[in-house]
């Protein structure tokens, strides 16, 4: 089953702050997030393994809620090259290897 | 570490023609390959996973005769599209993983067919 992403889009200034949310409705034993440009092949940011974590960089980070089966990526302090689509992608305790991808979250960023 | 390699990058061809194209993990062994289809601004679509040395698992609406996918190692799959024609035309990209760690992606194929 897909995962749930929310917002489908957001729009930000340049400098603002934006927060990314993934849930899903199975047990996850992990959570991936990638960013993905337009033409481009996805990148990878970060996986959270379950055990509940958070990690990330300085302004690009990202919490995973083992009980609630919900992931949030968090964007701080916005830069333009932010912009792109972000997929989460989970992986259930029976997912044979698999990540299921949510439907995507488009983020434009303008000066 | 961890590089994806994905050839050729963009096919322009006739329809009918058959087209293959290949994933190699550069410098790892993968558990598993992925193929994957994706239409403009849609969501990355799961054509099939792959593992080395067994039959591809197909999605289901994936019709197995017009995309073969062929492991022949740790390190390549390869997905021949059949028989293409337009509405074949699409976006198609691979990745691959060891279980745990992030799927690493190829930087994708660009298929047109005319």
């Amino acid at each position: 089953q897909q995962p749930v992403q929310s917002p489908q889009a957001v729009i930000l200034r340049e400098g603002e702050d934006a927060v990314i949310n993934c849930s899903s409705s199975k047990a996850l034993y992990s959570v991936h997030w990638y960013r993905q440009k337009h033409g481009e092949a996805p990148v990878f940011l970060m996986i959270l393994l379950k055990g509940g974590e958070q990690k990330g960089h300085e302004k690009i980070s990202a919490s995973f809620n083992e009980k609630k089966q919900q992931s949030s990526l968090y964007l701080t302090a916005s830069q333009l090259s932010y912009s792109g689509t972000y997929f989460c992608g989970t992986e259930a305790m029976d997912s044979n290897y698999q990540l299921i991808w949510g439907a995507g979250t488009k983020l434009i960023i303008k000066p | 570490g961890a590089v994806v390699s994905q050839h050729p990058s963009w096919v322009i061809c006739k329809s009918g023609t058959s087209v293959k194209i290949e994933c190699r993990s550069l410098d790892f062994q993968a558990t598993t390959m992925f193929w994957y289809r994706q239409f403009p601004k849609q969501s990355l679509m799961l054509m099939a996973t792959s593992n080395e040395g067994s039959k591809a698992t197909y999605e289901q609406g994936v019709e197995k005769d017009k995309f073969l996918i062929n492991h022949a190692s740790l390190t390549l799959s390869t997905l021949t599209v059949t028989s293409a024609h337009p509405e074949d035309s699409s976006f198609y990209i691979c990745s691959a993983r060891v279980f745990g760690q992030p799927q690493h992606f190829g930087d994708g194929t660009r298929l047109s067919i005319l």
